[in-house]
């Protein structure tokens, strides 16, 4: 059973709409993270959070948001999308960001910007 | 902020041999280095890791060295066969313990 739930594995929007990627984890776990691949770069960080703070934003667009309404929710919500915004977005959790445990991944939400 | 940097972006390697991935890093301050694991349309996994407080480790195939000197890591796979094939990711921790920093990964494929 897949321990890291992400919504919708697949997506199509069109060029300036808004599109929201749900993760869910049941791990226990008390940090999570977004990360984005895409041909252009392979694995990019983008936000990490800790008991549902943001810790690090990496990300330059204020178009990416994240939402966490429950500790193990992270959602990212996405604006104004532009065909570069195409990638599949990876969800990830850690039991904290301070230790050097693994992150586990989901399975990723597949973008397609047209 | 650290920047990882995978040196094979590709590696074609016979069954049975082994297999060897490269990594460098920039910040000094970095102590964990992992390795993650991504078969074709699929999510990453994790493979190994190794702390800065040791240069090698093991676990059955796989041996990751750290030269903290150079700055460099290294995922050896011995005796590798077709389903070691994959993209393999390095990655880093550095003095930003936020943030798990990510090489470019190297495909590997296993020829029979």
């Amino acid at each position: 059973d897949p321990k890291i739930i992400q919504k919708p594995k697949y997506l199509v929007a069109v060029t300036g709409s808004e599109k929201i990627l749900i993760c869910e984890q049941y791990l226990g776990h008390n940090a999570m993270y977004w990360y984005r691949q895409s041909a252009k770069k392979p694995l990019e960080f983008m936000f990490s959070y800790s008991y549902q703070k943001l810790m690090d934003n990496q990300t330059a667009s204020s178009r990416f948001q994240p939402q966490s309404s429950k500790k193990n929710h992270l959602d990212l919500q996405i604006t104004a999308l532009k065909p570069d915004d195409s990638a599949t977005y990876f969800c990830a959790s850690s039991q904290s960001t301070a230790n050097t445990g693994q992150l586990y991944f989901g399975e990723g939400s597949k973008l397609t910007v047209l | 902020g650290e920047k990882v940097e995978q040196h094979e972006s590709t590696l074609s390697v016979r069954e049975g041999d082994s297999a060897v991935i490269n990594c460098t890093y920039t910040d000094t301050a970095s102590s964990y280095f992992p390795w993650y694991k991504q078969e074709a349309g699929k999510s990453l996994h994790f493979v190994i890791d190794i702390r800065s407080n040791v240069d090698r480790k093991q676990s059955q195939r796989l041996i990751v060295l750290l030269d903290k000197k150079a700055k460099r890591f290294s995922l050896h796979i011995t005796a590798t066969q077709p389903e070691d094939s994959a993209i393999y990711f390095c990655a880093a921790k550095g003095s930003n313990y936020n943030v798990l920093y990510f090489g470019s990964g190297t495909k590997l494929t296993v020829e029979p």
